[in-house]
């Protein structure tokens, strides 16, 4: 069965440092993934694709397939990216059935 | 245009109640997904609707119901509501590249 972890419920940070929000899934196929953000009182958004290979608002996710994990990382962390972040990887194959989401880690970074 | 939009916003139901929940996706996005966000959870997959078909069902009872119309819009039915049904609803519709896009959700509070 498809599963996607996310380990750390909360990540806090100071201003300026370095950031990791790990998800690592379980998929027999190949999969599309995805980091969704919500910010207080937004809704959910797309952050990035990583077929895209982008990098929005300075974070990046590179898929990593031999451990299978999508870390999002950013240099250096801002107090605007406090904020509530979902991996969804999903399987290109299934055409989308089951987009499945991580349980989310919130990351609060103070000043 | 207009993004996902999901009524009621808020309301509150007796245990054993049923509830209806509505959502519009964006206009010319066919496919509708809906999640359950419970406190202190992640996003749980409920349903999929494709096309006026449901593709696919998370892992939830059989009171858990729902359907699409021919314009796409779709109804979450819920019938003997109960307390641990308590819980933000959200609706997703997905357009190009496969990018999810998501209402504001519906606050569900059984008492």
């Amino acid at each position: 069965a498809q599963r996607v972890t996310q380990p750390e419920k909360l990540l806090s940070v100071f201003k300026g440092a370095p950031v990791e929000l790990k998800c690592n899934y379980s998929y027999s196929g190949s999969p599309e993934l995805f980091w969704y953000v919500q910010y207080s009182r937004q809704r959910l958004q797309l952050l990035l694709r990583h077929i895209s290979r982008e990098s929005i608002k300075g974070f990046t996710a590179d898929l990593n397939k031999g451990e299978t994990s999508f870390h999002l990382k950013k240099p250096f962390a801002q107090e605007e990216d406090s904020a509530m972040y979902y991996c969804a990887p999903t399987l290109r194959n299934t055409g989308f059935q089951k987009l499945v989401f991580g349980t989310g880690t919130r990351l609060l970074v103070s000043p | 245009e207009a993004g996902v939009t999901q009524s009621p916003t808020h309301l509150i139901k007796t245990r054993g109640q049923q509830v209806t929940l509505r959502c519009s996706p964006i206009s010319g996005h066919t496919s509708v997904y809906w999640y359950q966000q419970a406190l202190g959870l992640g996003l749980q997959f409920l349903l999929w609707y494709d096309e006026g078909e449901e593709r696919n069902r998370g892992n939830f009872p059989p009171r858990f119901s729902g359907r699409q119309f021919p314009n796409y819009s779709s109804e979450l039915n819920v019938n003997a509501l109960e307390l641990e049904d308590s819980a933000l609803y959200l609706c997703a519709s997905r357009g190009k590249r496969n990018t999810i896009y998501f209402g504001e959700g519906s606050w569900l509070t059984v008492v």
